[in-house]
């Protein structure tokens, strides 16, 4: 089984859609989480990071539930710019020496 | 705008040769790590360095290798190179940002082996 699960898609949505991305983790001694965002052919970029109470930035909001060991990503209003793959990334050990651990990404297309 | 580059950023190489990855981060980040990306799929972690010192590493054989130096500069060293090596290669330093450590990442090394 993978440490970091993640459905790949791809997901196509039109303009101003919701769209939600779910990950599982199997390493109950994660410690942090975070979402990243790959544009094609570059390096993941920090999207947010993802804490138990919930966080909102703008049209996205992330939500961690650790007893379900589960990490969602919610984009409201799609935009065409949203297009890219988000992968789903947990830490074990303390943020600063620990290692990343991503999911396979999942693809989103946003069309007009 | 991560302030972490790398170089070169495309190369081809043979299956038995060595090939030397480089990456700089900015002055302050004190650990290194690098990440291996295949096609299709999320950077699988190879090995983190901290302050010079090795600090961790993942499901990768001894031929993958690396250092860091004092300058905030590291290498990542691939033996005998297999075509399954073909991927992506990120480098990622560590700074804190609002109070959490975060890792950002450099454009990568495109690599490919034939």
């Amino acid at each position: 089984r993978k440490e970091v699960e993640q459905d790949p898609g791809p997901f196509n949505v039109p303009e101003g859609a919701t769209v939600a991305f779910n990950c599982t983790y199997s390493n109950s001694a994660s410690q942090s989480f975070f979402w990243y965002r790959q544009d094609c052919r570059k390096e993941p970029k920090l999207l947010m990071s993802v804490y138990s109470s919930g966080n909102e930035d703008g049209r996205f909001t992330a939500q961690l539930n650790r007893a379900s060991q589960y990490i969602s990503l919610l984009i409201r209003d799609s935009k065409l710019s949203d297009s890219a793959t988000y992968l789903c990334v947990v830490i074990i050990g303390s943020s600063n020496t620990g290692k990343l651990i991503f999911g396979q990404g999942t693809t989103l297309q946003v069309k007009p | 705008e991560t302030g972490v580059t790398q170089s070169p950023t495309h190369l081809i190489k043979t299956r038995g040769q060595q090939v030397t990855l480089r990456c700089s981060s900015q002055s302050g980040h004190n650990t290194v790590s690098w990440y291996q990306q295949a096609l299709g799929q999320g950077p699988q972690f190879i090995f983190q360095y901290y302050r010079e010192e090795e600090n961790g590493r993942g499901n990768f054989p001894p031929r993958f290798s690396g250092l860091q130096f004092p300058n905030y500069s590291s290498e990542l060293n691939v033996n005998a190179l297999e075509l399954d090596d073909s991927a992506l290669y990120l480098c990622a330093s560590s700074a804190k940002t609002s109070g959490v450590e975060t890792q950002y990442f450099g454009p990568g090394t495109r690599l490919l082996v034939l």
